[in-house]
């Protein structure tokens, strides 16, 4: 079955510094979102990529997809403390499939 | 911040009890899911409803039924509780299926001892 694998599963950032998480699938993907989880919270919807080598842009987050569409990474600047939580990936590989989450990639921040 | 209650928050139970989950909204969305986290895991979906009386199955669904008699709730069962099912479950809404955003309730936190 579809497996989507989040990678790295942990990052260690300081602040101001750049960071990526990927995302990875061996089957190619109809779509691919994005949600943020902070500590002791629930997932929250940031984007959706739809399109081969799409990109999109929320102020400091870069997401993109792969021209396969079979990954997908979300690229995050000047990393700022606001910025820590656990990153998931979710897709799904036709337009009604359910939806895969990664594992995750948790960010912690130092000043 | 959608609107979607989940109830209780917490509880802590023994194994072999019968538990229920309730998810509670009030945006009118016709699908909603079930899903558990874990660590390691990310979420992972248990069952999903595509509208009243309407559910399927997700990846994790053995041991776990559920139930929506009214649009707005979304009620999980474990009939006998074991202590795997000890996890932080989430509701989600979405206006459509996939590949549509889904909105999260805050989650109850379940301990199975």
């Amino acid at each position: 079955g579809q497996q989507v694998m989040q990678i790295p599963q942990y990052q260690h950032v300081q602040e101001g510094e750049d960071f990526t998480t990927y995302c990875n699938s061996s089957t190619t993907l109809s779509n691919i979102q994005w949600y943020k989880q902070r500590p002791g919270g629930h997932p929250v919807f940031l984007i959706q990529l739809v399109k081969s080598g799409e990109v999109k842009k929320q102020k400091r987050l870069t997401f993109q997809f792969g021209e396969a569409k079979k990954n997908s990474s979300l690229h995050i600047t000047a990393t700022q403390t606001t910025d820590v939580g656990t990153y998931f990936c979710a897709a799904s590989t036709d337009s009604w499939g359910k939806l895969q989450f990664g594992a995750g990639t948790q960010v912690v921040v130092t000043p | 911040d959608a609107g979607i209650t989940q109830s209780p928050r917490h509880k802590v139970t023994e194994t072999g009890t019968p538990v229920t989950l309730r998810c509670h909204q009030t945006e009118n969305h016709r699908y909603m899911y079930w899903y558990r986290q874990d660590p390691g895991h990310g979420l992972r979906l248990i069952h999903y409803s595509y509208g009243v009386k309407d559910t399927d199955k997700g990846e994790v669904s053995d041991g776990y039924s559920v139930s929506r008699s009214k649009t707005e709730d979304f009620l999980l069962t474990l009939e006998s509780a074991t202590s795997s099912q000890t996890s932080v479950y989430f509701c989600a809404i979405s206006e459509y299926f996939s590949p549509q955003p889904q909105h999260f309730g805050d989650g109850t936190r379940l301990s199975i001892l």
